[in-house]
């Protein structure tokens, strides 16, 4: 299995809602990511997660909730966004190695809307 | 902070010949180095990555490392429309996190 497998494709959802994503791999993986990105430009680090620990935190606003509850899963809780938090959510996963580092395998990603 | 710089495009290629991509970074330090290609919608998917100074080819890809000029490239043998995409410079990984470039549109004219 290769795959990073991220649900729902797509989300609409109101300032008041609270919601999750999910993000599920099975390549073994003990990296795991989010990322946010905006039409027309790169996508942008939001959580890193090595080992299910948290390591790195972009300075993300509170609204946005990661969780690691194990080596193959991670989510991110949604509550009380904003408009201009609308984008594709994407996770990613790869392998840690002291040799080197590997590039990532993304999932299709989260079309989120906050209307 | 580490910053990865692309040309933004549109690089318009004609079909059948070689598109090249470019692309330069902050960190003296970096190792790793990857291209992604995003379709419009959709996720990045990775299609080559480099950590040697030096070529490293892959079928129609090609991937250039020139780390004294803190520079990596991209050739794209025999395009085909298919490659129209935006593709994504990055640099880092692992529990680091990867750092990208704003991604070059390439246009393959048939």
């Amino acid at each position: 299995d290769t795959e990073v497998t991220q649900t729902p494709k797509h989300l609409v959802m109101g300032m008041t809602n609270k919601k999750s994503l999910k993000c599920e791999q099975h390549m073994g993986h003990r990296a795991m990511y989010w990322y946010k990105q905006k039409a027309k430009k790169p996508p942008e680090l939001m959580f890193v997660y090595s080992y299910e620990k948290l390591s790195i935190n972009e300075s993300v606003p509170s609204r946005f909730s990661p969780e690691c509850p194990n080596s193959s899963l991670l989510n991110l809780h949604l509550h009380a966004l904003q408009p201009e938090d609308s984008a594709l959510y994407l996770c990613a996963s790869s392998q840690v190695s002291g040799a080197g580092n590997y590039g990532y395998t993304f999932g299709s990603g989260t079309r989120l809307t906050v209307v | 902070q580490k910053e990865v710089e692309q040309n933004s495009g549109p690089l318009s290629v004609p079909e059948g010949a070689i598109a090249s991509l470019n692309c330069t970074y902050s960190d003296r330090g970096s190792q790793s180095f990857f291209w992604y290609r995003q379709y419009s919608g959709k996720s990045p998917e990775l299609i080559m990555s480099i950590y040697s100074n030096g070529d490293k080819e892959d079928g129609r890809f090609t991937a250039q490392l020139n780390k004294a000029s803190q520079y990596v490239s991209l050739l794209i043998r025999d395009s085909q429309p298919s490659d129209s995409a935006t593709y994504l410079c990055a640099e880092g990984g692992g529990a680091d996190g990867l750092t990208f470039g704003k991604g070059t549109h390439l246009i393959i004219q048939p």
